[in-house]
């Protein structure tokens, strides 16, 4: 099994520019998350899923949306990047607890 | 703001020792606890689940759960370097999310 697959890997940006992230689960887990992780600043969460059909915004949601497109899907979009969303952004699973991550995205905004 | 408190480190211990490593947290709700590690460059890695008072021991790793005190803490014994890496402490709030620490760095050292 995959687990948690998020692509792209890595990305560059210029300020002002979209993209979609996105991740797929193959655990059949209900919810799903989206967090930046930042030096220092540990892992914060932008958007989740508690199940199909509804997502909420987490700690960190201005400049960003979310679309839960089925069980498996999880995709998070930014309209229109800024520098300070320059980050390592990772997708989790869970079924209630404990979370399962993904490999992560490596984002640079110039 | 329910909030998970750890001690940045780093927290260097030689080779063989046991690494204690400590975490609190604000939100009395809070049932169910994690340790992650995670590696340099690398997606965060479950490694303890605890959920009620008392130790829970998995090969290396002990997790200790203290709920009257709001204490968890991880004991790695016989140290090694490749144990070198973040430790992240995380605990349930509300709506399925999980609340995290900002981690622990540890070097084990020869």
């Amino acid at each position: 099994n995959a687990g948690v697959t998020q692509t792209p890997k890595f990305q560059v940006l210029k300020t002002g520019q979209s993209m979609t992230l996105q991740c797929a689960q193959d655990m059949n887990h209900n919810s799903m998350y989206w967090y930046r992780q930042d030096p220092g600043m540990g892992l914060r969460l932008i958007y989740y899923s508690a199940s199909e059909g509804t997502t909420d915004k987490g700690e960190v949601p201005n400049g960003y949306n979310v679309s839960r497109l089925n069980k498996r899907e999880f995709s998070l979009r930014l309209e229109s990047a800024a520098p300070s969303q320059t980050s390592v952004y990772f997708c989790a699973s869970s079924m209630n607890q404990p979370q399962h991550f993904g490999d992560g995205t490596r984002l640079s905004i110039l | 703001q329910k909030e998970v408190e750890q001690n940045s480190g780093p927290l260097s211990v030689p080779e063989g020792a046991i690494a204690s490593l400590n975490c609190t947290y604000s939100d009395r709700g809070s049932q169910s606890f994690f340790w992650y590690r995670q590696y340099s460059g690398k997606s965060p890695e479950l490694i303890m689940s605890i959920y009620s008072n008392g130790d829970k021991e998995d090969g290396r790793f002990t997790a200790q759960l203290n709920k009257a005190s709001q204490y968890v803490s991880l004991l790695i014994r016989d140290s090694q370097p490749s144990d070198s890496a973040t430790y992240l402490c995380a605990a349930t709030g509300t709506a399925s999310k999980l609340t995290f620490g900002t981690g622990t760095r540890l070097q084990v050292t020869l």
